[in-house]
């Protein structure tokens, strides 16, 4: 999983609260990522950063938010208006191309 | 969306044999890279082949590149128990090098 860490593994909300998954890098790299996996399926990007201060909506952006402070840090909140919020998140970094990815965080809603 | 599809959604094979799995996509592409991940996991790169390359080889690992079909494949030689897990590719475009979009994902089963 490089020099990317997620945390907690496991997370477990009641329905109507905002939960933030934390996402940490040491790799120096300037872009990071958000991806929603649902059982059985690719991912979907969630929203993206290439660089500090900066970010961008991917294709299922609805019900979430970003920010990004600090190079090393981007957090993603999942808002009481993400519709299904249960989903394995994974969190990736790069910078060139190919992309290093998280251990991920579990999230269960119910 | 999802830009990538991988064929078969699932596989299943003994250990030593060959491992072909298929990704196809739609829009045209800068680049095209293959993941693994194991259950629960992250996802691990595996190759990154560009759109002006037709093969490329690492280790047991051979991809190769139709643009012109726009599909790639990914092939693992000698499998082994441990290359079973998901295989996923992911595409970029023009000006979006940074953004990926993944495949729906081959499952790969390699029994002893």
């Amino acid at each position: 999983d490089g020099g990317i860490t997620q945390s907690p593994k496991y997370l477990f909300r009641k329905e109507g609260q905002n939960v933030t998954l934390s996402c940490e890098q040491n790799l120096n790299h300037d872009a990071m990522y958000w991806y929603r996996q649902d059982p059985g399926q690719g991912l979907r990007l969630i929203y993206y950063s290439q660089i500090v201060n900066d970010f961008q909506k991917g294709d299922i952006a609805e019900g979430y938010s970003v920010s990004r402070e600090k190079k090393e840090s981007f957090p993603l909140t999942v808002t009481s208006a993400q519709k299904n919020p249960t989903a394995f998140y994974l969190c990736a970094s790069s910078m060139w191309g190919e992309q290093y990815f998280g251990p991920g965080t579990r999230l269960t809603v119910t | 969306s999802q830009q990538g599809e991988e064929d078969p959604q699932a596989l299943s094979i003994q250990e030593g044999e060959n491992a072909t799995m298929n990704c196809s996509y739609k829009t045209s592409i800068n680049n095209l890279q293959w993941y693994r991940q194991n259950s629960g996991r992250g996802l691990v790169h595996l190759i990154l082949i560009r759109s002006n390359e037709r093969e490329k080889h690492s280790g047991r690992l051979r991809v190769t590149l139709d643009t012109s079909k726009k599909s790639s494949s990914l092939l693992i030689t000698a499998s082994r128990a441990a290359d079973t897990a998901s295989y996923f590719c992911a595409t970029d475009t023009a000006g979006t090098a940074s953004k990926l979009t993944f495949g729906t994902g081959t499952r790969l089963q390699v029994t002893l």
